[in-house]
Formats: C-alpha cells, structure tokens, sequence
C-alpha cells in the first residue's frame, strides 16, 4: 500500500532554532514534494526531489532513497515560517500523488 | 511554468444546493490532475484523479463527482451538498513528477 507518515504532527520551536520534520513512504517512489501550506490555505511547493539533497535559503530538503525517509529542516527559524509543511510522494507505477498528514510548525518570537 | 487557477477562493453554500468548482491549468498539457479535501484539523484526503480527458477515479465514496471535460479543465461537483462537505478543497496538477497546486476554496455548507 502506498503510504506517507509525517512526524511530528505538532512542533512548536523558539525562533532561532534548526527545525527537523520527518517523512517516510513505504514503497518506491520517483519523486517526493515537500509543500507549505499557510493558514489560509494557499500551498507553495519547496522542493521535489528524487535523491540527495537540495537547498534553498534556509530550507534544506534530503531524501534518503535506501532508508524511504526524507527530512525538510529550516536553519535560524523565523516566526513567518509558521506553517503546516506536507511531504507528498509520487510512487513508482502510481497515477496518483500521495499527501502525508502535514507537520503544523509554530516558531514563537 | 505549470500554474492553476482554481475559483472561487471561498464559498458558502446552504445544505442542499448544488456545487461546481472548478480548476484550469496553464504552462503544461496532458497532466495529472487531482482534487483534494482537507477537513478541518486534518491532512489532506484525495477526492478524484484524472490522467487524461474524461477519464476520472474515484478514492472514496461520497456525495461529490468530478469532470475532465477538457485537458485543461477539472471540475468539482455536487448535486445535492450535504453539511460534511464542508472544507477546503485543493485543485492540484503534475507533469513529469512536477506538482503545482490551485490556491484552494474554502467551501462552508450552511
């Protein structure tokens, strides 16, 4: 069955601090998305990636193909980061995009 | 570069009335196209795909259905809303493992 499970489901952090939120997938995939979705709903893709590791500003987005895990982490973590960030994997052979739960984030000043 | 333009942003409905959403995508053709739910609190739940013109799967059942009347064009339906359709529904598009996404519609059914 193609699966994707989020942790944490809740984080809550002091502005400054280097975030880590978790994905795994339970089967092959040829592509993983990591997504911000702000509260009022709107969703920004981050990054798709398929191996290694990519980086964007403060983001840093790494997929560990062997292992079926990927991390998102946010360097010096600002209050405007404040958002639910959503792996989603394409599975091999799948027609379908396959959302994880969402990991909701809030940086207190 | 791929985009959708999903209407209307928000929309509250009495129970009973009908419901049409739709989504059109720019930049790309032939891509994957899905509708999302998201319940409050929750994550989000796949609704209907499509891979091509008229062709539609339904995930779970329910009071909604979904057209493909064009390449470009999904759409959202439901005859009859019922409260629990109540939420916020995400147009969403991929193309080559590229995914791009609709700005949603927050739909209340009163």
């Amino acid at each position: 069955k193609n699966e994707v499970e989020q942790s944490p489901q809740n984080l809550t952090a002091q502005e400054g601090e280097f975030i880590t939120i978790n994905c795994s997938y339970s089967v092959g995939i040829s592509a993983l998305h990591w997504l911000q979705q702000h509260p009022g709903g709107g969703i920004v893709s981050l990054f798709m990636l398929s191996s290694g590791k990519k980086k964007h500003g403060r983001l840093i987005a790494t997929i560990n193909i062997q292992e079926k895990h990927s991390s998102l982490h946010i360097t010096a973590s600002h209050p405007r980061d404040s958002a639910v960030y959503i792996c989603a994997a394409h599975f091999q052979g799948a027609q379908k995009l396959v959302f994880g739960q969402g990991t909701r984030l809030t940086i207190n000043p | 570069s791929q985009t959708i333009h999903q209407w209307p942003a928000t929309l509250v409905q009495p129970v009973g009335s009908p419901l049409s959403l739709e989504c059109t995508v720019e930049g790309t053709s032939n891509p994957n196209l899905y509708w999302y739910r998201q319940a409050a609190g929750r994550g989000l739940q796949l609704l209907f795909y499509s891979v091509g013109i008229g062709q539609i799967s339904s995930e779970v059942p329910q009071n909604l259905s979904a057209s493909r009347p064009q390449d470009r064009q999904f759409i959202l339906s439901s005859k009859k809303l019922l409260l629990s359709d109540s939420g916020f529904y995400l147009c969403a598009g991929e193309r080559d493992t590229e995914a791009f996404f609709g700005q949603g519609t927050r739909l209340t059914v009163v």
